[in-house]
């Protein structure tokens, strides 16, 4: 199993730009997960997703879009990149309250 | 609304001291508690989950132990290895919402 991927590993934007953060897990996992995390506010979730076609509000959902057509796959857009949208980016999936598992990081800086 | 703290923020200790990392969480209405490692510029690996109904979780050198009425959970490391320096967090689960504290940053000196 190659677990959660998440590609790309770096990114620099430029403001107003858009793109998309990618998240694929193998391991059939109902749920999924976006945090960013940021030095002195530790981690924080974006959005989340419970299977395929349901997705919701996390706590720091502004400025971020995503889907679940499958349930290996859970894309994270930024609509119109911001420089308070710098910071590193984790996906994370997992069963029904059991143990999560995080892909390696996106580090995105915006200029 | 859920928070997190976690005590020491940082811990240095000699190598083979066994130590305690604490964690502490304002609501009890939780359905688990995880602990995670991550290492400088690396991802999260998850080393214990404990679900609410249970009192403590062991693996290999760890043992996490789970209070939720007094909104407390331990992290317990024996006999401490160089290679256990990282920053441990907890993360406080209530359906798919999890909550995390801001992490302990742990040296183990040889």
């Amino acid at each position: 199993n190659a677990g959660v991927t998440q590609t790309p590993k770096f990114q620099v934007l430029k403001t107003g730009q858009s793109m998309t953060l990618q998240c694929a897990q193998d391991m059939n996992h109902e749920y999924m997960s976006w945090y960013r995390q940021d030095p002195g506010m530790g981690l924080r979730l974006i959005h989340y997703s419970v299977g395929a076609g349901i997705t919701d509000q996390g706590e720091v959902p502004n400025g971020y879009n995503v889907s679940r057509s499958t349930t290996e796959d859970f894309p994270l857009r930024l609509l119109s990149a911001a420089p308070s949208q710098t910071s590193v980016y984790f996906c994370a999936s997992s069963y029904a309250s059991g143990l999560q598992y995080f892909g390696p990081g996106t580090r995105l800086t915006v200029t | 609304k859920q928070e997190v703290t976690q005590i020491p923020a940082a811990l240095s200790v000699p190598e083979g001291e066994n130590l305690v990392l604490n964690c502490s969480f304002t609501d009890s209405a939780i359905y688990n508690l995880q602990w995670f490692r991550q290492d400088p510029g690396k991802g999260l690996t998850s080393l214990l989950l404990i679900q609410s109904s249970q009192r403590e979780q062991t693996s290999g050198r760890l043992n996490a132990s789970l209070d939720k009425s007094s909104g407390r959970s331990t992290l317990y490391i024996a006999a401490s290895q160089p290679g256990d320096s990282a920053t441990y967090l907890c993360a406080v689960g209530a359906g798919q919402n999890f909550v995390f504290g801001p992490g302990t940053r742990l040296s183990v000196l040889p």
